[in-house]
């Protein structure tokens, strides 16, 4: 069964620290794999795309890596600011039929 | 990047009202857009995909009847809840895969009472 977990379910971090969220997959065929940030009561924004032969990518301080091996996938936040407070949502999009597998999210809040 | 235009953004109606939401695409002709729905603390759950000028497809367990779409042109497409029930308060989204993937609507808040 084609699925998506993501860790933490929720994660509090002071202002200026840094976070790792993860992503654990087992879509299969894999064709690539998105991290998208939603504020609460709007919709998702892309944030990093990747595709199989990709490790890693960076969207200013947001850095997505892959490994394709493992089915595994982080996004690193680097000097988090209030601005980061959403949940980050990981989707997988199936090969086959380009069907979007998405996980649950985790939700980062950044206290002052 | 493109640009998907949802509306309303919140909508309070009566039980048994139907209410109806518009994506529009713009920057990009879409002839498929898709409609999420999202219960709080739950992730997005694709509802159905519209195609411009043929029917939609409905995923398993949503009703074609309650919820209504049409994609009468490659800039809009409408999602109709018919006959509401306070089960049908969520959070709609809409989105399409264009020339940067999928762009999402801002979403629409619906509450019925």
């Amino acid at each position: 069964k084609n699925q998506v977990e993501q860790s933490p379910q929720s994660l509090i971090i002071l202002e200026g620290k840094n976070c790792t969220l993860q992503c654990n997959y087992t879509v299969s065929p894999f064709s690539n794999l998105r991290w998208y940030k939603q504020d609460t009561g709007r919709g998702p924004v892309s944030l990093t795309i990747m595709t199989f032969s990709e490790n890693t990518k960076s969207n200013g301080r947001y850095t997505a890596t892959l490994d394709a091996d493992t089915k595994q996938s982080s996004l690193h936040i680097t000097a988090s600011q209030l601005s980061d407070s959403a949940s980050y949502i990981c989707v997988v999009s199936e090969d086959s039929n380009y069907q979007l597998i998405w996980g649950a999210g985790t939700k980062l809040i950044i206290k002052p | 990047g493109a640009v998907v235009s949802q509306h309303p953004s919140r909508v309070i109606c009566k039980s048994g009202t139907s209410v109806k939401i518009e994506c529009r695409s713009l920057d990009f002709q879409a002839t498929t857009m898709f409609w999420y729905r999202q219960f709080p603390k739950q992730s997005l759950m694709l509802m159905a995909t519209s195609n411009e000028g043929s029917k939609a497809t409905y995923e398993q367990g949503v009703e074609k009847d309650k919820f209504l779409i049409n994609h009468a042109s490659l800039t809009l497409s409408t999602l109709t809840v018919t006959s509401a029930h306070p089960e049908d308060s969520s959070f709609y989204i809409c989105s399409h895969n264009g020339y940067y993937g999928y762009t999402f609507g801002s979403g629409t808040r619906l509450t019925v009472v």
